[in-house]
């Protein structure tokens, strides 16, 4: 079974600097699909982006960029210039080419200081 | 757009107690999923839907019952709440079977068993 790794329980960040949060998964497929979730504390689940498997190109959505490692298992989420409104939960998550669900990681808290 | 819609938001049971968390869609997706949401754990897939009528476990289907008379709704039922099924509850859609795309989430129901 697949299994997604997420070590930082909390990040802190100051405003207007970066901030990387780890994510590492385990599978035997080569077609897969992973993601970041954001959950702020309204509790709403938000795509912050999406990375295909067989795409070497990393995925960005303005800020937010990923750094994909497929050989080593690894997909970490990249914010530059943090926010206030950054300061959420994120889940690293996981979906299979061939399977039918979604497989998550335990979250990590990010906070932002002003 | 309404998107997934779960109610209650909150709620309160005695041990024993039994009760229906109500997830509604309309997007006319397919694709159904409960997750539970525990601290340290991430979410944990309870039960999924791949379309009307049909229902399988996930991860942690014990205590939950699940049905899926129509494509829209998706309810989940606690038989005889227990105080291990405190959580926050979140119901998932997707048009994709394989979750590969972006999945939509209701706000999910925080549950207290006492």
């Amino acid at each position: 079974a697949q299994t997604v790794t997420q070590s930082q329980p909390e990040m802190s960040v100051q405003e207007a600097e970066t901030v990387t949060l780890s994510c590492t998964y385990d599978t035997s497929e080569s077609d897969y699909y992973l993601f970041w979730y954001k959950q702020p504390p309204s509790r709403q689940m938000i795509l912050v982006i999406r990375q295909e498997a067989y795409k070497q190109q990393n995925a960005t959505e303005n800020r937010f960029s990923v750094n994909f490692q497929k050989a080593a298992k690894s997909f970490s989420l990249k914010i530059s210039d943090s926010q206030l409104g950054d300061a959420a939960m994120y889940f690293c998550a996981y979906s299979s080419a061939y399977g039918n669900k979604l497989v998550f990681g335990a979250g990590t808290i990010l906070r932002v200081k002003s | 757009n309404a998107g997934v819609t779960q109610t209650p938001k909150f709620q309160v049971l005695k041990t024993g107690q039994s009760m229906t968390l109500q997830c509604a869609q309309d997007m006319n997706h397919e694709y159904m999923s409960w997750y539970r949401q525990d601290p340290g754990m991430g979410l944990r897939l309870i039960h999924y839907s791949v379309g009307a009528g049909i229902t399988d476990q996930g991860e942690v289907p014990n205590g939950y019952n699940v049905s899926r008379s129509t494509t829209e709704d998706f309810p989940l039922r606690l038989l005889s709440a227990a105080p291990s099924q405190t959580s926050v509850y979140f119901c998932a859609s997707s048009y994709d079977s394989r979750w590969n795309t972006e999945a939509f989430f209701g706000q999910g129901t925080r549950l207290t068993v006492v």
